[in-house]
């Protein structure tokens, strides 16, 4: 158990939906990563947090948004859902604003319909 | 052509093999170095983290860098079927990137008893 966890496990939607992906980072954590695993596509970089500002930007959509809180948890808000949204959606969280040991959350199943 | 390559597998060995997976890596600027172990259906974990060319070693595990040729490689010594999971390497973008971390595909490894 790395100490990061992620809500909901699983989510199955229908195209042109909104979902709501959260997580909360290890105790202590101030860094929070966004990662989008899918089989053609592999584990893809989409956004990281630090302290509750945005730090760095990957391929991330204009229909994907995140934020962090004040209590360090972050969201990850999918909109306008497509087929070809439906991945592994993992969060990583960290100690610090650079790079150094990413710890993994469990991951959310998402599906679209 | 992406960043980080390595070859999906399927990898399949049998109990007490020794396993060597790799990646090449295009981006001159990534000078830190990670090897990730992720089980079905969890979250990737860190394995191995380094920095320097050369060899590090960790119980069965050799973390192997050569960035004269931007090839890493990873070996397994005595194999488990407990080790039958996927191997992901990853090099942080650093600069301005900050954490993010740009994966290879991952191979699939499989150790039969």
């Amino acid at each position: 158990d790395s100490g990061v966890t992620q809500t909901p496990k699983h989510l199955i939607t229908a195209t042109g939906q909104r979902v709501t992906l959260r997580c909360s980072p290890r105790s202590g954590d101030l860094s929070v990563y966004w990662y989008q695993q899918s089989l053609d596509q592999g584990l893809q970089f989409l956004i990281q947090y630090y302290n509750g500002e945005e730090r760095a930007k990957g391929n991330i959509l204009e229909r994907f948004s995140a934020q962090q809180f004040p209590d360090l948890h972050s969201e990850l808000n999918l909109s306008s859902l497509e087929l070809g949204d439906s991945a592994l959606y993992f969060c990583a969280s960290s100690v610090a604003r650079r790079t150094d040991t990413q710890y993994f959350g469990p991951g959310t199943r998402l599906t679209v319909l | 052509q992406k960043e980080v390559e390595q070859d999906p597998g399927p990898l399949s060995v049998p109990e007490g093999a020794i396993v060597s997976l790799n990646c090449t890596y295009s981006n001159s600027a990534f000078q830190y170095f990670m090897w990730y172990r992720q089980y079905s259906r969890k979250g990737p974990e860190l394995l191995m983290y380094t920095y320097s060319s050369g060899n590090k070693e960790d119980g069965r595990f050799t973390a192997q860098v050569d960035k004269s040729s931007k090839y890493i490689s990873l070996f397994i010594r005595d194999s488990q079927p407990s080790d039958s999971a996927t191997y992901l390497c990853a090099m942080p973008a650093g600069g301005t990137s900050y954490g993010k971390l740009t994966f290879g595909q991952g191979t699939i490894l499989t150790v039969h008893p």
